[in-house]
């Protein structure tokens, strides 16, 4: 597609169930990021993927969040037994090398 | 840890006005250092991506600076409008030996730009 797509845009879930947001980067955008901001707050790094491999996931607050990426392309960030604090905005990035980031509209999570 | 700092946290300025930010990063092993403008209810978007010491880069009436060695680079914005409100905010790209990157962007807390009419 022409830019990176996210779905869903908003998510409303109960405490406790699992969700999964999904990230559509820009074709041919070897990398690819998860952050999130959170009411008030920047934005934080949750994890980096370099192809299919992430280098770095220190940012992923808790062993509930994961991510996964598969062919170079969609990634999903999956967060188990939701909690209150993990509501926010989770934004995906993708670039190309010696690029910019291009960033989707984010997925607005609410945990109730 | 890698330590973005981004000043001030917030600017007020009335339409008309000049105004600047700065963004503090690391001295040693420097990749890029990239700035993006984040209007509410949008996604953030790249103003500048800058990788050489003394870089200048201008766009429109917003232009950068960067001092790698001492690790500040500076977001100028000439005869700031209303539609200028937005965060502004630095990332930081970490380089390595080999002179490519490991990749991570770490952000800054943005600077907060609000121009009154």
């Amino acid at each position: 597609g022409a830019g990176v797509s996210q779905s869903p845009s908003n998510k409303v879930t109960e405490k406790g169930k699992d969700v999964e947001l999904r990230c559509d980067p820009i074709s041919g955008h070897t990398a690819l990021y998860w952050y999130r901001q959170s009411l008030g707050q920047g934005l934080e790094f949750l994890i980096y993927f370099q192809g299919n491999s992430a280098p770095d996931k220190s940012g992923l607050p808790s062993d509930r969040f994961s991510a996964e990426r598969t062919g170079g392309s969609v990634s999903t960030l999956t967060i188990q037994r939701t909690q209150q604090e993990d509501s926010a905005v989770y934004l995906c990035a993708s670039r190309s090398r010696r690029s910019e980031a291009f960033f989707g509209q984010g997925t607005r999570l609410t945990v109730v | 840890i890698l330590n973005v700092e981004q000043s001030p946290q917030s600017l007020h300025v009335q339409e008309g006005d000049s105004t600047n930010f700065t963004c503090s990063f690391p001295s040693s092993n420097f990749y890029a250092l990239h700035w993006y403008r984040w209007e509410t209810a949008k996604s953030p978007e790249a103003l500048f991506v800058m990788t050489l010491n003394g870089d200048e880069k201008k766009k429109g009436r917003i232009s950068a600076t960067l001092n790698t060695k001492e690790g500040y680079s500076y977001l100028y914005i000439k005869g700031s409008q209303p539609e200028d409100s937005a965060t502004y905010l630095c990332a930081f790209m970490v380089g390595n030996a080999g002179g490519t990157s490991y990749g991570k962007l770490t952000f800054g807390q943005g600077t907060i730009l609000t121009v009154h009419p």
